[in-house]
């Protein structure tokens, strides 16, 4: 596609509740990225996929966030039993190898009530 | 954790004049970039500039790097109001060029 796509834009969760946020990279950009923003801060590194092996989820908070990539294209960041301190904007970003600039997705804001 | 360090944190200007904004960072990098975030949406791209470079320019931008000071500056010219943004320089270190890891990031506002 000509750009990153994530869906959905928002996303309001109950507490407790378990959410898939979806990444669609621009095709054949082998390297993906998963930020947390919150409000008024920088984006935080999660965990980053080459094709489709995971080479680094140091970022990701706690073993309730588990991300994918099986085909080596969409990404699927998954957040299970849902807390308020995980209300943030979900940033996806595609690059079509390291050293290159990332194309950003508009983010997934998720909010937990 | 952080790597850059924006400065200043917010930065107030007259529509035409010229907007500098630095970024300090802690450890060796392969190549750092500069992002810049209008309100409520997605990161943009602006430029990227490797360690064995000092200076870039697109457009009315100029990015500056001097790494025996471990920091680099951007250099808005003339600007306009649709410059109004968070501006963000982000790092990829020398041991893991594969990621980037960003700063808190400078709030520019340019007055009409």
């Amino acid at each position: 596609g000509a750009g990153v796509s994530q869906s959905p834009r928002y996303k309001v969760a109950k507490r407790g509740q378990d959410v898939a946020l979806r990444c669609d990279p621009i095709s054949g950009h082998v390297s993906l990225f998963w930020y947390q923003q919150a409000l008024g801060q920088g984006p935080e590194f999660l965990t980053y996929f080459q094709n489709e092996a995971q080479l680094d989820k140091s970022g990701l908070p706690s073993d309730r966030f588990f991300a994918e990539r099986p085909e080596g294209s969409v990404s699927t960041l998954k957040i299970q039993r849902t807390q308020q301190e995980d209300s943030a904007v979900y940033l996806c970003a595609s690059s079509p190898d390291r050293g290159y600039g990332y194309t950003f997705g508009s983010g997934t804001r998720l909010t937990v009530v | 954790s952080q790597q850059g360090e924006e400065d200043p944190q917010a930065l107030s200007i007259q529509e035409g004049e010229n907007a500098t904004m630095n970024c300090s960072y802690k450890t060796s990098i392969n190549n750092l970039q500069w992002y810049r975030q209008n309100s409520g949406r997605g990161l943009v791209h602006l430029i990227l500039i490797r360690s064995n470079e000092r200076e870039k320019h697109s457009g009315r931008l100029r990015v500056t790097l001097d790494t025996s000071k471990k920091s680099s500056s951007l250099l808005i010219t003339a600007s306009r109001a649709a410059d109004t943004a968070s501006y963000f320089c982000a790092t990829a270190s020398v041991n893991r060029d594969d990621k980037i890891i960003f700063g808190k990031g400078t709030r520019l506002h340019i007055l009409p």
